[in-house]
């Protein structure tokens, strides 16, 4: 079974300044993809980033960024600049094909952007 | 806009009801999938359908079950209602059977189920 772990149930951080969102996962396959969603309060799921483990660039999507440590089965979402509108939750995903199950889901990390 | 429809927004329905939550995927999407988030749980994976084909299964109670129709429009019915299964029910599409970087998940907006 896969799994994902996320150990900040909650972060806070300054307008205009970085934060990074930690995320571990478990798998035994060896092509596996990540993602992290974004969940505002208007409760829509968004899609932030994605990530092939197959690929060792680093993912970027303007102002978000991940760190992939493959050997380490870490995935960490890195947003710079942090902006008012950033306050949401988010997940980390891993799906892993095989048995396809869909994508599973860390418990999120809820971030706050204090003005 | 994800481009994924989900109906209703909201439903509230006594315990020992059924109900039926509807979805339709994004234009070209053939795969769907339903998810129901609740605060204990997170988001869980219950069940995918690609093509009016049952893909794959979560963890979904026998009291609920899922179908994709011809037009790829799905719906997930949940029946004898308990008051755990209060939660938000997700439905997400794809454009194909599998997950990818060129082929991820849309979500749509969620319906929100109370039972009382």
């Amino acid at each position: 079974a896969q799994t994902v772990t996320q150990s900040q149930p909650e972060m806070s951080v300054q307008e205009a300044e970085t934060v990074t969102l930690s995320c571990t996962y478990d798998t035994s396959e060896s092509d596996y993809y990540l993602f992290w969603y974004k969940q505002p309060p208007s409760r829509q799921m968004i899609l932030v980033i994605r990530q092939e483990a197959y690929k060792q660039q680093n993912a970027t999507e303007n102002r978000f960024s991940v760190n992939f440590q493959k050997a380490a089965k870490s995935f960490s979402l890195k947003i710079s600049d942090s902006q008012l509108g950033d306050a949401a939750m988010y997940f980390c995903a891993l799906y892993s094909g095989g048995g396809a199950d869909g994508l599973t889901f860390g418990k999120g990390t809820h971030l706050i952007i204090q003005p | 806009d994800s481009g994924v429809t989900q109906t209703p927004k909201h439903l509230i329905t006594a315990t020992g009801q059924r109900v039926t939550l509807r979805c339709s995927p994004r234009s070209g999407d053939l795969s769907v999938y339903w998810y129901q988030q609740s605060l204990d749980q997170g988001l869980q994976f219950l069940i995918q359908y690609y093509n009016g084909e049952e893909r794959a299964k979560g963890n979904i109670l026998e009291r609920f079950s899922a179908q994709q129709f011809p037009d790829l429009h799905s719906e997930l019915n949940l029946s004898s209602l308990e008051l755990g299964d209060s939660a938000l029910y997700f439905c997400a599409s794809s454009g194909t059977s599998g997950l990818g970087l060129n082929s991820p998940l849309h979500f749509g907006n969620g319906t929100r189920l109370t039972v009382t």
